[in-house]
């Protein structure tokens, strides 16, 4: 069976400080990965996606950036955190290919940027 | 623009009460896909159904229900005989394709008092 890890669960960040939020998937290959930020009042939002290593599409311009280094490696990263970074992180994965099918979800990383 | 509004902010019921939460999409594309996804307190995000849009039967799933109308542009999901477990935010998600992710409604929170 499939499952997806992010680490760390929690993290309290300095502004200005760099970021790093890793997310692994298990059990599949291809996988669509996904990035997304719950932040208070505002909603789920994707932040980025990716079909493939190397491939990365940005939903929403901001100084938040992600790699793909591995197939089923998925990295969140900022050089410099703003207070406006905090909130609550997803990582998800989808069916590799072009029809989008559900999404499953990891435990999430909570950033408190302060 | 694709939307999904969930009007319910919260909902407060007592246990063994059926429930049914309200989902309006917007999409200007014939062919879609409809979620809702179920999140505890954990925070981890529950893929509960995926519904496409040529696919307009309705699914009953033990105590869950889905109503999905395409002339209403509705997909509504109702608990019935709600246990204290059923107590979270309920989203209901919209996709037109890979790279769009997931559109997620702002969400209900249900609340299953004993």
């Amino acid at each position: 069976s499939q499952t997806i890890h992010q680490w760390p669960a929690t993290l309290v960040q300095p502004v200005g400080s760099p970021l790093s939020l890793e997310c692994t998937v298990e059990g599949t290959s291809n996988p669509n990965l996904y990035w997304y930020r719950q932040a208070a009042g505002r909603g789920l939002q994707l932040l980025f996606y990716s079909v493939g290593i190397g491939q990365i599409s940005s939903e929403v311009p901001q100084n938040l950036s992600a790699s793909r280094p591995q197939d089923r490696q998925f990295i969140l990263s900022s050089k410099k955190l703003l207070l406006s970074d905090s909130g609550f992180y997803l990582c998800a994965w989808g069916g590799g290919g072009l029809v989008p099918y559900e999404q499953y979800f990891g435990p999430g990383t909570r950033l408190t940027v302060t | 623009a694709q939307k999904v509004t969930q009007a319910q902010t919260e909902i407060s019921v007592v246990e063994k009460e059926d429930v049914t939460l309200d989902c309006v999409y917007e999409t200007r594309d014939t062919t879609y896909y409809l979620f809702w996804y179920k999140q505890p307190p954990s925070g981890e995000l529950v893929f509960l159904i995926r519904r496409n849009s040529f696919d307009e039967q309705n699914e009953i799933s033990g105590r869950y229900s889905w109503n999905f109308q395409k002339s209403t542009s509705s997909f509504n999901f109702t608990i019935t005989a709600s246990q204290v477990v059923d107590s979270a935010v309920y989203f209901c998600a919209l996709s037109e394709a890979v790279k769009a992710g997931l559109i997620f409604g702002k969400g209900t929170k249900l609340s299953v008092k004993p």
